[in-house]
């Protein structure tokens, strides 16, 4: 059984840039798979960042954005701010009706 | 505006069945793909189950078989009946509208409990 796989936990430096990947530990991920990115604080319902590889939902700042790198897909903070300190799941639409999560980052920036 | 709204969590003992309903408001769910995603104590996001604009249902293998997602279109509503309940289904079910394949709109989700 394929599992999409993401970083547990990443640091990055107020003002740093970090990227988080979503890859699989079988085969590649591509736009195919409609990537998506979401932020969630404890406590609150997740928040959609990135949509279909690299678009960002509305109101989502421009300090976000979303690429394919290699064989993962990718979600880049520039400019990284102390309330981007959230734990992060990529989303993979693995077939018809199917999608999976990821396992899920934490973010924290110090 | 988009909202959703879930209900019908719990506490329940194993093996017991519940049913969650979403209500939504600001569009039709049988215009879209809605669907559920639950999130255990102090655990990652787990998709669950959607149903497609045309009723075409699909569900994660962990529910597949226990879990079943119908909506009622006169109350804009999504349900999910879930039967046996395990102690691994205690989780916050959110529900969620599709759009464009992402988890667009979410509800504030409702905690399901499953212990005896």
């Amino acid at each position: 059984q394929t599992v999409v796989t993401q970083e547990p936990s990443l640091s990055v430096s107020p003002g740093g840039t970090v990227t988080l990947t979503c890859g699989l530990t079988s085969g590649s991920v591509s736009s195919n798979f409609y990537p998506s990115w979401y932020q969630q604080t404890p406590g609150q319902a997740p928040r959609t960042l990135i949509y279909t590889t690299n678009t960002r939902s509305s109101g989502v700042p421009d300090r976000f954005s979303g690429s394919i790198l290699g064989n993962k897909a990718a979600l880049t903070i520039t400019g990284a701010q102390a309330d981007d300190e959230s734990d992060y799941y990529c989303a993979l639409y693995m077939r018809t009706g199917i999608w999976v999560f990821g396992g899920g980052t934490k973010l924290t920036v110090l | 505006e988009v909202q959703l709204v879930e209900s019908g969590g719990g506490l329940i003992q194993p093996g017991g069945s519940l049913r969650l309903s979403c209500a939504a408001s600001g569009f039709a769910v049988n215009s879209v793909y809605m669907t559920w995603v639950r999130q255990a104590p102090g655990k990652g996001l787990e998709w669950a189950s959607v149903i497609f604009s045309g009723g075409n249902t699909y569900y994660a293998d962990p529910v597949k078989g226990r879990f079943t997602i119908s909506r009622d279109n006169s109350k804009n509503t999504v349900y999910l009946q879930m039967n046996s309940l395990r102690a691994e289904d205690t989780a916050v079910y959110y529900c969620a509208r599709v759009d464009n394949y992402r988890f667009e709109s979410w509800g504030q989700g409702t905690l399901v409990t499953v212990s005896s």
